[in-house]
Parts: C-alpha cells; sequence; structure tokens
C-alpha cells in the first residue's frame, strides 16, 4: 500500500459545480498535511496547510481527519482556472516528506 | 510567500556533459532545500535533501556521485547532472524550507523548474 494515496481522476466537473476528493496516508506519524495545485510543466504550488481543525481559503477548505487518516480538500462555485493536478504532501515526524500522485481536475464550460 | 528561484529555467545539452542547476531562496533563509524530478504524467520523485554546511541526503536508488548536491548557504543550493545521458531527461524542480515571517518551517516553496533535454 502506498503511504499517500490519491484517486489520479481526472474529475471532469461543469463550471460552478462543488468538487471534493480525499487524500488517504497510512503513517500515523505524520504530522503536517498540505494541498499543492500543479498546472501542467508547471511547479506545484502551495494551495493551502491542512489544520485539523479544518481551514477556509475562499472558495477551498481543507479538512484533516487524523482518526481515519485522510484529508479533504472542497472547491466550491469551480471554475475553469481551477483546472490543475492537485497533489496531497505528507510531512512524516522523521521530516520524510511524501506526495501522492495527484488528482487531475478538468472544469468543463 | 516565500519566493525560490531556479536557474536555468531550461537546458538542451549532449550525452556526457555536465549540467548545472542553481536553486536559490530570494527571501528567507532556506535551512533545507530538497531536489525533485518529475517524468512525464508523473509525480515528484523526490531525488535528495540538503541541509546546509552539511552532505546531502540521497534517496534509495539515486546515484550520489551522478547526481552532484550542494548547499553552501543558506539561500543556494546546487543539483549537477554529471555525465548526463538521455535518460536523465526530466524536469528537475527544488524546494525550500526555512522560517518566512509567520509561515511554518514544513511548508516547502518550489522553484520553477528546469527542463533538462540530453541528446
Amino acid at each position: 500500500r502506498k503511504e499517500v494515496e490519491q484517486d489520479p481522476g481526472p474529475f471532469n466537473v461543469p463550471e460552478g459545480a462543488t468538487v471534493a476528493f480525499n487524500c488517504t496516508y497510512s503513517n500515523s506519524a505524520s504530522q503536517s498535511f498540505f494541498w499543492y495545485r500543479q498546472d501542467c510543466r508547471k511547479e506545484p504550488k502551495l494551495l493551502m496547510s491542512v489544520y485539523s481543525s479544518g481551514n477556509e481559503d475562499g472558495r477551498f477548505t481543507a479538512q484533516l481527519n487524523r482518526a481515519s487518516q485522510y484529508i479533504s480538500l472542497l472547491i466550491r462555485d469551480s471554475k475553469l482556472s481551477d483546472s490543475a493536478t492537485y497533489l496531497c504532501v505528507v510531512n512524516r515526524r522523521d521530516d520524510k516528506i511524501i506526495f501522492g500522485k495527484g488528482t487531475r481536475l478538468h472544469i468543463l464550460p | 510567500g516565500a519566493v525560490v528561484s531556479q536557474h536555468p529555467s531550461r537546458v538542451i545539452c549532449k550525452s556526457g556533459t555536465s549540467v548545472k542547476i542553481e536553486c536559490r531562496s530570494l527571501d528567507f533563509q532556506a535551512t533545507t532545500m530538497f531536489w525533485y524530478r518529475q517524468f512525464p504524467k508523473q509525480s515528484l520523485m523526490l531525488m535528495a535533501t540538503s541541509n546546509e554546511g552539511s552532505k546531502a541526503t540521497y534517496e534509495q536508488g539515486v546515484e550520489k556521485d551522478k547526481f552532484l548536491i550542494n548547499h553552501a548557504s543558506l539561500t543556494l543550493s546546487t543539483l549537477t547532472v554529471t555525465s548526463a545521458h538521455p535518460e536523465d531527461s526530466s524536469f528537475y524542480i527544488c524546494s525550500a524550507s526555512g522560517t518566512s515571517g509567520g509561515e511554518s518551517g514544513d511548508t516547502q516553496y518550489f522553484g520553477p523548474g528546469t527542463r533538462l533535454t540530453v541528446l
């Protein structure tokens, strides 16, 4: 089993819809969690950190469920510019950084 | 947010030559820098982790004599691909973490990447 798993997608979602995807992690010693966004042939860019209490940034909401060992990302009122690959990143207590393979999102006009 | 630059952004070289890629943190001190490689349609693969002033820690399967990493200062790390071959053609991305204002030291900031093509 991979340490960080994501549904690769693609998720094809009409503009304006709400989309959510999860990322599961297997190492309970994981301590920090992030969502990155990566556009085609570009570097990943930090979208948001994920906190136990959940956090929201505009149309984006991230949640962490330590008991079930998953993090989620919810995008409301999706826009064409949201089309990208979303990478789940987990930092372990031993400072090892694990990337998920990413979930591809296509927003359809 | 913190800014990380990478140079060059694109390089084409002949097989057997060496290529040096620079990664700089522009507005913060990067205590740790990471080097990744990404093949088309694949996720990032960590190659090595370097802490300023010490030897890099390489991931399993990454040849340290082929991919030389130097992290001489808190703002600069270099990756040298020695005796490059066509199979080394890839997108090389660095990232840096450190403290910048109120940001957590866990947060990684990525450079824009270097696309290496070896002919």
